[in-house]
């Protein structure tokens, strides 16, 4: 069973288009994650989003708008897209909102959908 | 703000060489510090973990031991295998927010 699961794995697309990146979690979790790793394997946080609303959004352009559903799926789709969005995306979910302070819950991740822009 | 730095790669190691990722952290608060582990073409998977001074994260026969002291939270393994090749990250969490905050990434690469 796949605890945290992401499609597409590779994307291919061409400059200018339109795409969306889909993320599930059955762990129960409230909180889930978007984060960009780039050519240098390095990793930023993205957005977050706790019970469907939106927690932390980070300086990403307004081309990336992330919809959660609800509190199992958080997708991330990206309008015109630029050469600079290609990176690998993972997404995470993590067990939050309760009494234990955030700091101390891991965060599970995804296998990541490798985007290349051409 | 909060920021975390590890040891530059690539790292290469013969097969049961002993093995120190460095890291160290910046934070204002008392972050959780962890160590997250990307196999080639794969996701990131949690190594280990420890969420107060000198508690000891250990795993797989990796350690690291929460030293607020010197801000670190080294990586060690006593004797590596070639399925440890993969790239380590250092990473805290504290509260606010919930994010993790990565190293850039250290490459290892164990040669048989």
């Amino acid at each position: 069973d796949t605890a945290v699961s992401q499609t597409p794995k590779y994307l291919v697309t061409q400059m200018g288009n339109d795409k969306s990146i889909k993320c599930e979690q059955n762990l129960g979790h409230d909180t889930m994650y978007w984060y960009k790793q780039d050519s240098k394997k390095f990793l930023k946080i993205m957005f977050s989003y706790n019970n469907k609303e939106l927690i932390i959004n980070e300086t990403v352009p307004n081309r990336f708008s992330p919809k959660s559903p609800d509190k199992a799926h958080l997708n991330l789709h990206i309008n015109s897209l630029e050469l600079g969005d290609s990176a690998v995306y993972f997404c995470a979910s993590s067990q939050d909102g309760g009494f234990s302070p955030r700091r101390l819950e891991t965060q599970y991740f995804g296998p990541g959908t490798r985007l290349l822009v051409l | 703000g909060d920021s975390v730095t590890q040891m530059e790669g690539p790292v290469t190691l013969s097969e049961e060489a002993f093995l120190t990722i460095n890291c160290t952290y910046t934070a204002t608060g008392y972050p959780s510090l962890f160590w997250y582990v990307q196999y080639p073409g794969e996701g990131l998977q949690l190594l280990l973990k420890a969420t107060k001074a000198d508690d000891k994260g250990s795993n797989k026969g990796f350690e690291a031991t929460y030293r607020k002291e010197t801000t670190s939270f080294h990586l060690e393994k006593g004797s590596v295998q070639v399925s440890d090749s993969a790239v380590y990250f250092c990473a805290l969490r504290d509260n606010q927010g919930g994010k993790l905050i990565f190293g850039q990434g250290t490459e290892l690469s164990v040669k048989p």
